[in-house]
Order: structure tokens, then C-alpha cells, then sequence
């Protein structure tokens, strides 16, 4: 079965400071990777997406930036957090032959 | 740009009452089509899809059908429990990319005892 996992489940951040968020997928080869991001009370808006190890994709560019390091692992940062950066960060996968996306526990920021 | 449209932000109703929540989309070809439930705190889940014209979807009693004339694909449940309270989003897959999921704007479904 797969798991995903989002590291930190929360955080508390000054603005100005840098970010780094992860996520891992285990008991998936080559999965497609996601991040979205969610205001408090509001939909999801799909970040960068990534199809392999090194490629990365913007949807949307919030002043944040992504990688993929590992086959498994996703990884969201930014240098400088703003107040706009606040919400509900959310990784997901889909395997390259199908269409449905499944979502990890997410990770809720405050920045302040 | 494709879009997805739900026109309930929030429903309020009582267990055992028949639940209907609207959603519509524009886009060309046959997209697929998505339900997701999120639980406060929690990522959302997958309920079910459809992909072809009157495909119906279902999941935990939960179903809907696409409807390529309305352009619908309307979440029902006969009768709903305490338990469902949670926001419901419609989405819709689209082909550009590596299959970007566009999102309604959820409802948030309220069932009292």
C-alpha cells in the first residue's frame, strides 16, 4: 500500500525567513508529484508538479520554489516567507497511467 | 481556461436528509471528473470519478453522473449522517500538463442530529 508523508505537520514562521517543506511517497515507483496550496476557508490551487527525479514544473509561482531530489521525495522552499505564504500545503501523487491524484495530511504554515 | 463551478458554499441539513450539491464545468472533449471530501485539518480525500457521458460514479453512498449535455456531475446521497459533515469539492482533470487538477470552490456540508 502507499503512504505519504508531509513533514512538518505545522509551523510557525517569521516573515523574511526561509521555508522548507517535504514530502515522501513510499510503496510507489516514479510517482507524479504535486503541491498545492490552500487558504484557510478556501479551494486548492495546484503549485509545480513533477514527473521524474530533477524536473519540475510551475502552475503557479507564489515566490516559492520545488524540487525533486529523490524519486520518492518533493520539496517545497522559499528564502523569504511573506504574510501571503500562511495556509495549507498539501503534496499529492498519481501513478503515470492514471488521472486520480490521492493527498497527504498536509502542512499548515503561519507566517507572522 | 477550463473551470469548475459549485454553487453551494455551505448546506445545512438534518440525518437521514436527501443531499444534492451542484457542480458544473466548462471545458472542451471529456474531461474527468472528480468528487474529494476534506475533513477540517486533514488533506482531501478521493470519493470517485467518471470519465465518459453518463458514467456514474459512487463511493460510501455518495454518487454522481456526468452529464456531458448539462455539463454537470452533481454529488447525491440519499440520506446523509452527522458523520458526512465536511467540505465537498467537485474537480476536474485537466489534459494540459501532467494532469492538473482544477478545483471547485467547495461546500461545506453541515448535518445536524
Amino acid at each position: 500500500a502507499q503512504t505519504i508523508h508531509q513533514w512538518p505537520v505545522a509551523e510557525i514562521k517569521a516573515v523574511g525567513s526561509p521555508l522548507s517543506l517535504g514530502c515522501t511517497i513510499k510503496g510507489k515507483s516514479s510517482p507524479n508529484l504535486y503541491w498545492y496550496w490552500q487558504a484557510t476557508g478556501g479551494t486548492l490551487q495546484q503549485l509545480f508538479y513533477s514527473i521524474t527525479v530533477g524536473q519540475v514544473e510551475s502552475v503557479v509561482q507564489l515566490n516559492l520554489s520545488a524540487s525533486r531530489p529523490k524519486d520518492d521525495q518533493f520539496i517545497l522552499s522559499t528564502e523569504k516567507l511573506l504574510l501571503s505564504h500562511s495556509g495549507f500545503y498539501l503534496c499529492a501523487w498519481r501513478t503515470g497511467g492514471g488521472d486520480t491524484q490521492y493527498f497527504g495530511p498536509g502542512t499548515r504554515l503561519l507566517v507572522l | 481556461g477550463d473551470s469548475v463551478t459549485q454553487t453551494e458554499g455551505q448546506v445545512a441539513l438534518s440525518e437521514e436528509d436527501f443531499l444534492t450539491i451542484h457542480c458544473n464545468y466548462s471545458a472542451s472533449g471529456y474531461p474527468a471528473l472528480f468528487w474529494y471530501v476534506q475533513y477540517p485539518g486533514e488533506g482531501p480525500q478521493f470519493l470517485f470519478r467518471a470519465s465518459r457521458d453518463k458514467e456514474k460514479g459512487s463511493s460510501r453512498g455518495f454518487e454522481a453522473t456526468y452529464d456531458k449535455g448539462t455539463t454537470s456531475f452533481h454529488l447525491r446521497k440519499a440520506s446523509v449522517q452527522e458523520s458526512d459533515s465536511a467540505v465537498y469539492y467537485c474537480a476536474l482533470g485537466a489534459s494540459s500538463g501532467s494532469w492538473q487538477l482544477i478545483f471547485g470552490s467547495g461546500t461545506q456540508l453541515t448535518v445536524m442530529p
